[in-house]
C-alpha cells in the first residue's frame, strides 16, 4: 500500500502569511494527487487536482506542485476563510490513501 | 447538477446491522466511481473503499476489508455501505463522494453513525 506522510500536522499563521503544506508518498504516484480543504461540520472540498491543477472556483492564492513522491500545497497569502484542515489524497494505486491532515490555525 | 444525497443519521446498538445509502443524480450513475470515506470524531479522513457501479468492481482499504460491504444498485442510482455487526468504534461520520478528474470531487453531505449501548 502507498503511505502518504503529510506535514506539518498543524501550524499557526497570521492573515497574509505564505503557508506551505507537504505530502510525501512512500512510492512514486506520478501526479495522481488531490488537495482538500475541510471546515468543521462540512464535507471536504477539493482545491487542487492532478497535483497542480486549480479547481474551478477556487481562489488563485491556492497552488499545488510536485510529482512522483513529493507534493506541496501553497497558500500565497492566508485569508481568514482559509483557517481549516487540509488533506492530500493519492489515487495512483489500486488502493487510495489520505494524508493525516494539517490544521491551519490563527496565530 | 451533480448531487449525492446520503441517508439520515443513525443511532444503533453494538452488534446491530446497518446499511446507509448515497443516491446520485444529475449524471450517468454507472459511469463514475463512488468512494466512501470515514471520519471519526475529531480525527482525519480515511479512505474506506470505492465501487464502480457499471460493473460493481469494488476495492477496499485493508483497514476496512471484511469489516464493511460496499455495493450499488444501478436501477436506483444508489451506492451503499453496510455493516453486519456494528461496534462502538464504528461511530463516525461517513461520506460518499464521486470521482471526477482523477480524485473525489462531488461529496455527499455525510451520514453520522452513532453506536452506543
Amino acid at each position: 500500500d502507498i503511505q502518504m506522510t503529510q506535514s506539518p500536522s498543524s501550524l499557526s499563521a497570521s492573515v497574509g502569511d505564505r503557508v506551505t503544506i507537504t505530502c510525501r508518498a512512500s512510492q512514486g504516484i506520478r501526479n495522481d494527487l488531490g488537495w482538500y480543504q475541510q471546515k468543521p461540520g462540512k464535507a471536504p472540498k477539493r482545491l487542487i487536482y492532478a497535483a497542480s491543477s486549480l479547481q474551478s472556483g477556487v481562489p488563485s492564492r491556492f497552488s499545488g506542485s510536485g510529482s512522483g513522491t513529493e507534493f506541496t500545497l501553497t497558500i500565497s497569502s492566508l485569508q481568514p476563510e482559509d483557517f481549516a484542515t487540509y488533506y492530500c489524497l493519492q489515487h495512483n494505486s489500486y488502493l487510495w490513501t489520505f494524508g493525516q491532515g494539517t490544521k491551519v490555525e490563527i496565530k | 447538477e451533480v448531487q449525492l444525497v446520503q441517508s439520515g443519521a443513525e443511532v444503533k446498538k453494538p452488534g446491530e446491522s446497518l446499511k446507509i445509502s448515497c443516491k446520485g443524480s444529475g449524471y450517468t450513475f454507472t459511469n463514475y466511481w463512488i468512494g466512501w470515506v470515514r471520519q471519526m470524531p475529531g480525527k482525519g479522513l480515511e479512505w474506506m473503499g470505492i465501487i464502480y457501479p457499471g460493473d460493481s468492481d469494488t476495492r477496499y482499504s485493508p483497514s476496512f476489508q471484511g469489516q464493511v460491504t460496499i455495493s450499488a444498485d444501478k436501477s436506483i442510482s444508489t451506492a451503499y455501505l453496510q455493516w453486519s455487526s456494528l461496534k462502538a468504534s464504528d461511530t463516525a461520520m461517513y461520506y460518499c463522494a464521486r470521482r471526477s478528474e482523477g480524485s473525489l470531487y462531488y461529496w455527499g453531505q455525510g451520514t453520522l453513525v452513532t453506536v452506543s449501548s
